[in-house]
């Protein structure tokens, strides 16, 4: 069962840009929402990261937006640079358990000169 | 300060065969996770371990198996592999029983054929 769903699974954004990563999640119980960003060869990294009780955070290029009631969130990267080129994972977790970790798909993003 | 460090990075096996993958947890932190992240999808929670115990595991058959040891390291040990057992293999350490951010390692890609 895939608890968190992630949309678009690739993106191609030019540089500058604004590129816009979309996840749904069904478990309630979920209290935690980091984003994940990974190059090839190497794990996860931490992004940034937002809790339910606030709609959105914002770091630097990056934004996330909560909406607790659609059960939906999204990442948005403000003028996108090529560096950004990265698979990205959107989790939840429920904190009040063991730390697991359940992630989107990925999307794939490719920023473009 | 060292990060998560996985050995070996690359691995080829064969079906049946037995294989463990090792996990140097980053300095200070007593919480190793497991992940298993399939070719273009998100990575699955396999289990935790806390000072050298199971805190948790995921929906993987028990032929997954792991250890922690008193340094904190910890071996991931996969028996009778199969053929959807190629994957990239995720170790990530965190500091505590409850919740706290994790810090992944490189992984390593097995390859079972």
């Amino acid at each position: 069962q895939q608890q968190v769903k992630q949309s678009p699974q690739s993106l191609i954004v030019q540089k500058g840009g604004i590129s816009i990563i979309n996840c749904a999640y069904e478990n309630t119980a979920f209290d935690y929402f980091p984003w994940y960003q990974q190059f090839p060869g190497k794990g996860p990294a931490l992004l940034i990261a937002i809790r339910p009780d606030v709609s959105e955070k914002k770091e630097g290029r990056f934004t996330i937006s909560f909406n607790k009631s659609a059960k939906q969130f999204s990442l948005h990267i403000m003028d996108s640079q090529p560096g950004d080129s990265a698979t990205y994972f959107c989790a939840a977790i429920h904190t009040g358990t063991a730390s697991k970790l359940t992630f989107g798909t990925g999307t794939r993003l490719q920023v473009t000169l | 300060e060292t990060g998560v460090t996985q050995s070996p990075t690359h691995l080829i096996k064969t079906r049946g065969q037995q294989v463990t993958l090792r996990c140097s947890s980053q300095s200070g932190h007593n919480t190793v996770s497991w992940y298993q992240q399939a070719l273009g999808q998100g990575p699955q929670f396999i289990f935790q371990y806390y000072r050298e115990e199971e805190n948790g595991r995921g929906n993987f058959p028990p032929r997954f198996s792991g250890l922690q040891f008193p340094n904190y390291s910890s071996e991931l040990n996969v028996n009778a592999l199969e053929l959807d057992d190629s994957a990239l293999y995720l170790c990530a350490s965190s500091l505590g029983r409850a919740f706290d951010e994790q810090f992944f390692g490189p992984g390593t890609r097995l390859t079972v054929l």
